[in-house]
């Protein structure tokens, strides 16, 4: 069963607005991770936030937001005041933590964001 | 400065023949991975290596194979076994297990098979 889902394949915004790129997820497990990656044209992949499940308040990285509701089994990533450069793959993903954590971070298949001028 | 360094960036090989990626880290970090990604898709597992000398199979472990001998390298074979080759090969690291440890990435390799 996927894990987790992105269902926006792409997103465009103005340059200088907030975005919000989607991502739901599923797991019987009671501690568990959320990440999102950037990847640029180059490829690389870059860490941009992180979101505990028990963590009681959303995470934050600069322009990076995580509207994280628990109950829905979403973690939003909200990006502020976008540039230029935000154009990229944004990817969502999820590690398990129980007995001892998982070896595995899932990834869903990503949003292509792109940013107008 | 710490990091995952991947070589080559862009690889170019004949149909039936095997090849090595390198991937080598300095982070310490004891956990590696190796992802594939298609156009289009997210990141697929490989394989990965929780410490040296033992590695496990991910999702899609069949026409690869790797080693792990020293903590710092991590390197993958695509096999001639490996029916579509071509694709774009992320390795990774991680500092331990929890779910709260995000995996580092390198700037990948373009493999190529033709």
């Amino acid at each position: 069963a996927q894990k987790i889902t992105q269902t926006q394949p792409g997103m465009f915004v103005q340059e200088k607005e907030a975005v919000t790129l989607d991502c739901t997820y599923d797991t019987s497990d009671p501690s568990y991770g959320l990440f999102w990656y950037k990847q640029p044209s180059s490829g690389e992949m870059i860490f941009l936030i992180y979101q505990g499940s028990y963590d009681q308040q959303n995470a934050t990285e600069g322009r990076y937001s995580l509207n994280f509701q628990k109950a829905r089994k979403s973690a939003n990533l909200v990006i502020s005041a976008s540039q230029l450069g935000d154009s990229a793959m944004y990817f969502c993903a999820m590690r398990e933590g129980g007995r001892g954590g998982s070896e595995k971070l899932v990834f869903g298949k990503g949003t292509k964001l792109t940013v107008n001028p | 400065d710490g990091g995952i360094t991947q070589s080559p960036k862009y690889l170019f090989r004949k149909e039936g023949q095997n090849v090595t990626l390198s991937c080598e880290q300095n982070l310490n970090h004891d956990a590696m991975y190796w992802y594939r990604q298609d156009p289009g898709q997210g990141l697929r597992l490989i394989y990965y290596s929780q410490i040296v000398n033992d590695f496990q199979k991910g999702d899609i472990a069949e026409g690869y194979s790797v080693s792990r001998e020293k903590k710092e390298s991590f390197p993958l074979t695509v096999t001639s076994a490996q029916k579509n080759p071509t694709a774009f090969y992320l390795c990774a690291s991680s500092k331990g297990q929890g779910a709260s440890s995000p995996l580092h990435f390198g700037n990948g390799t373009r493999l190529t098979v033709t």
